[in-house]
């Protein structure tokens, strides 16, 4: 099956860019999202990419998506202590049943 | 604004107890789903249901039932608690199975004494 890793953790100062990676096995999916997760709470839908899009900017978030790689990024640019999280990639894969795949989450630290 | 809620933020269970967790949405949303977050291993998928009285195992079914007699609600059960399921529970729901955005609840922590 699909399989979606990322790695654990990232720690980045305030003002700088983060950059969250994702990489993937399956190619076929039509969505990839990014979640985010503050602590003790649900997760809330960043942004997402169309598999057919190679890249989308929403205000400070840009997403990149290399299909060749099965690589998907998200760059949040001027990171703020209010952007630490668990950041999940998840894809909606192959199976048409509405699943998602989720990574495994990376916690971004921001220290001022 | 999509609502999915679950019934408890917190819950402690002792062992051999059967649990039951509650989620609702609000959209009429077809698809719901529960999943199983734990450190390092990020969200597995329990069960989901794509239609009443309708479900399909997911990655981790092992110890768990479901329950969705109307649209807007599906219930986890554990049919006998265990330590080792003491973990976060999520709840999502989306659209079809074609507009796969998921919305999530807020989560339940379950610990198992």
């Amino acid at each position: 099956g699909e399989d979606v890793e990322q790695s654990l953790f990232l720690s980045v100062r305030e003002g700088d860019s983060s950059v969250i990676n994702c990489t993937y096995t399956d190619s076929s999916s039509t969505y990839l999202y990014w979640y985010k997760q503050e602590p003790g709470a649900g997760l809330q839908l960043l942004t997402y990419i169309f598999s057919n899009m190679d890249m989308k900017q929403d205000q400070r978030l840009t997403v990149l998506l290399n299909k060749k790689d099965k690589h998907l990024s998200l760059r949040i640019a001027d990171t703020q202590t209010g952007d630490s999280a668990i950041y999940f990639c998840a894809l909606d894969g192959s199976s048409n049943t509405g699943k998602l795949i989720f990574g495994q989450g990376t916690t971004l630290q921001v220290k001022p | 604004d999509v609502k999915v809620t679950q019934s408890s933020r917190y819950l402690v269970k002792r062992t051999g107890e059967k649990v039951f967790l509650e989620c609702v949405q609000d959209m009429d949303h077809e698809n719901m789903f529960w999943y199983r977050q734990d450190p390092g291993l990020g969200l597995r998928l329990i069960y989901f249901s794509y239609d009443v009285k309708m479900k399909e195992k997911g990655d981790i079914p092992e110890g768990y039932s479901v329950s969705r007699e109307k649209k807007e609600r599906f219930s986890l059960i554990l049919e006998s608690a265990s330590t080792n399921q003491t973990s976060m529970y999520l709840c999502a729901s989306s659209r079809t199975p074609q507009n796969t955005e998921a919305f999530f609840g807020q989560g339940t922590r379950l610990t198992v004494v």
